[in-house]
């Protein structure tokens, strides 16, 4: 059974700049959620998707947007980058129904530094 | 207001000694119930998960926890720590609103003692 996998590992950006974060879901499972943790912090919910669409958004604002692809794979874009976007991204994958979309397993992130 | 509480910020635990990790919650109806760890620098590696039934659920690495209806409380438990589970502990709850979002607790950084 293959993980949830993330790409890059870091990156260093500079402000107003936009990133792109890559994101491939575990074997079996046809759902994506995006998390941002600040240091220090819990995860907080960017936002879900499911056959492609956007299922579920938390408290972030449209500069972040995301994308599924038909293979369950997702990407995260944040447009015109402030410096506090820099946190740990962290993708989860799930499948879908009742408490199964809860039941989330998680990549090892992107660390993203904005100067 | 819906959240997730972990009181203790920090635990420090002798190797071999038992370990409480506690976890309360604030939503209208029980929500499904998790405890994750996160290593340093890593992602995050889920350990149990309550959805309903038996209120004690058993986890991986050896760790338990019980849900309790009446403190709203979801406390994370092992009988004997080893210094390879000193992590950070998140507890995360699922409301059943079909937002399909995890709200995590602030965490709990855990220190073994040799």
């Amino acid at each position: 059974e293959t993980g949830v996998t993330q790409s890059p590992t870091h990156l260093i950006k500079t402000r107003g700049q936009q990133v792109t974060l890559r994101c491939s879901s575990q074997s079996g499972h046809n759902t994506v959620s995006w998390y941002q943790q600040a240091l220090g912090q819990g995860p907080q919910f960017i936002f879900q998707y499911y056959r492609e669409e956007e299922n579920g958004r938390g408290n972030f604002p449209p500069r972040f947007s995301g994308l599924q692809f038909p293979n369950y794979s997702s990407e995260l874009n944040v447009n015109a980058l402030e410096l506090d976007d820099s946190a740990l991204y962290l993708c989860a994958s799930s499948s879908s129904g009742g408490p199964l979309n809860y039941e989330q397993y998680f990549g090892p992130g992107t660390r993203l530094t904005v100067t | 207001a819906q959240s997730v509480t972990q009181p203790d910020i920090h635990i420090t635990v002798s190797e071999g000694a038992s370990l409480e990790l506690r976890c309360n919650y604030s939503y209208g109806a029980t929500p499904y119930l998790f405890w994750y760890v996160q290593s340093p620098g890593q992602g995050l590696q889920l350990l149990l998960k309550y959805f309903s039934g038996d209120t004690l659920v058993q986890g991986i690495k050896g760790f338990e926890a019980e849900f309790k209806r009446s403190q709203s409380s979801f406390n994370l438990r092992k009988p004997s720590v080893h210094w390879s589970d000193a992590a950070e502990y998140f507890c995360a709850v699922g409301p059943r609103d079909s937002s399909y979002k995890l709200i995590f607790g602030s965490g709990t950084r855990l220190l073994v003692r040799p």
